[in-house]
């Protein structure tokens, strides 16, 4: 049973277009993160999002923690080329442990 | 930022012999890292948690005597495979929390490409 449900698992848009990714979980996280990962590199953090309701943004990528602290979403607007890549959700169930990740989705973003 | 390196980057090595993979924060103290694998167009699996000076919390179907981890100092943390098979093959991937920056953030390292052949 997979504890983080991230889906969509693939997307592929036009540049231009808005999409968004989620997060979805039956358990309560202390946080949750959002990662980008290139082929053959480590994922680099994005974000991290600690209390529910909280939204973030970071230029085009808006991430909200859901008030109950049980899913988040990434939301890109004006999707660009250089989004392409595999974005992970990751949280922690007590602070400070190891991240559970979810499956990934996979962008493609086409000029 | 917080940096992490691995070393090698990535390693052939003949079914039967050890590997050794090399986790480093190169501007912070890690008391605590991670080690992950992540197989071609999936995600990261937690393989065990490392902590400085004492044994490493190993998660559920990964054989501790296999995948060895040493976390000797405040900087480094290693993980050896040992007697390497074709399946061990994998994309390895450490993580450390910089206590500088709180309780929740992890960074990654750039991981290590290990093909057993």
């Amino acid at each position: 049973t997979q504890l983080l449900e991230q889906s969509p698992q693939f997307l592929s848009i036009q540049e231009g277009e808005n999409l968004t990714v989620y997060c979805n979980s039956s358990s309560v996280f202390s946080s949750l993160q959002w990662y980008r990962q290139e082929p053959g590199e480590g994922p680099v953090l994005l974000v991290t999002v600690v209390t529910g309701g909280e939204v973030k943004k970071l230029k085009r990528l808006t991430f909200q923690f859901g008030d109950a602290r049980k899913d988040s979403s990434l939301h890109i607007t004006a999707a660009q080329p250089g989004d392409t890549g595999l974005y992970l959700c990751a949280g922690a169930i007590q602070a400070g442990t190891a991240l559970i990740f979810g499956k990934g989705t996979t962008l493609s973003v086409s000029s | 930022g917080a940096v992490v390196s691995q070393h090698p980057s990535w390693v052939i090595c003949k079914s039967g012999t050890s590997v050794k993979i090399e986790c480093r924060s190169l501007d912070f103290q890690a008391t605590t890292m991670f080690w992950y694998r992540q197989f071609p167009k999936q995600s990261l699996m937690l393989m065990a948690t490392s902590n400085e000076g004492s044994k490493a919390t190993y998660e559920q179907g990964v054989e501790k005597d296999k995948f060895l981890i040493n976390h000797a100092s405040l900087t480094l943390s290693t993980l050896t495979v040992t007697s390497a098979h074709p399946e061990d093959s994998s994309f390895y991937i450490c993580s450390a929390r910089d206590p500088r920056t709180g309780i929740y953030e992890q960074y990654f390292g750039p991981g290590t490409r290990l093909t057993v052949t």
